[in-house]
């Protein structure tokens, strides 16, 4: 079936690091891919999709490229900030799935000034 | 405009007892979701309702009962609760589910002791 992997976490960077923070997938056909961020004490919100190959999904600085021949969909961020400490999970939705999100496990993310 | 509303936001429950989680959404969306997050697992879809009158089981769905009362509101129902239900629960909706983005609320923290 569909699966999720992400690093294991927590990563911890001072403010300014370059920040990576890998995902692959496994899937039948093609998936749509997303990264939702989780602030502490709050709901998920998205951050970013990719619905096709080679496909670049953006917002606020950070940057995932869908890539079907190595199954990936790692999130960059040239320059973090204190308020990017969150939990990120990566996902995916699978064709005439109904929307259904599968999620990996969460990464911990957090930025010391 | 509200997006996702969760009642309760928390809760404790003893080994046996039975609950409604409520969620409630304004933005006219026609699927909705019901996930459980526990530590170093991610999110798992218990189930959703692709639209108004219809519901399905997701990954972990044993131990829930799902309505969804009109197009609003989406209850997840805990008929004999069990230490191992103990997680936060998380609503979702979206507005036809594949790559649409999915709208989170706070989330309910739920003890079963």
């Amino acid at each position: 079936g569909n699966s999720v992997t992400q690093m294991e976490g927590p990563v911890t960077l001072s403010e300014e690091a370059f920040l990576t923070i890998n995902c692959t997938y496994t899937a039948t056909g093609y998936p749509s891919l997303f990264w939702y961020v989780q602030y502490p004490g709050e709901g998920l919100q998205l951050l970013l999709k990719a619905t096709k190959a080679d496909d670049k999904g953006s917002n606020k600085g950070f940057e995932a490229t869908y890539r079907k021949e190595t199954t990936s969909f790692h999130l960059e961020k040239g320059s973090v900030q204190v308020s990017d400490s969150a939990v990120y999970f990566c996902a995916l939705s699978g064709r005439n799935q109904g929307g259904k999100l599968i999620f990996g496990q969460g990464t911990e993310l957090s930025v010391k000034p | 405009n509200a997006g996702v509303t969760q009642t309760p936001k928390f809760q404790v429950l003893k080994t046996g007892q039975s609950m409604t989680l409520q969620c409630a959404q304004d933005m006219n969306h026609n699927s909705m979701y019901w996930y459980r997050q526990d530590p170093g697992m991610g999110l798992r879809l218990i189930y959703y309702s692709a639209s108004e009158g219809t519901t399905d089981k997701g990954e972990v769905p044993n131990g829930y009962n799902v309505s969804r009362l009109n197009k609003r509101e989406f209850s997840l129902r805990l008929e004999s609760a069990a230490p191992s239900q103990t997680s936060v629960y998380f609503c979702a909706s979206s507005d036809s589910g594949g790559a649409d983005t999915q709208y989170f609320g706070p989330g309910t923290r739920l003890t079963v002791l």
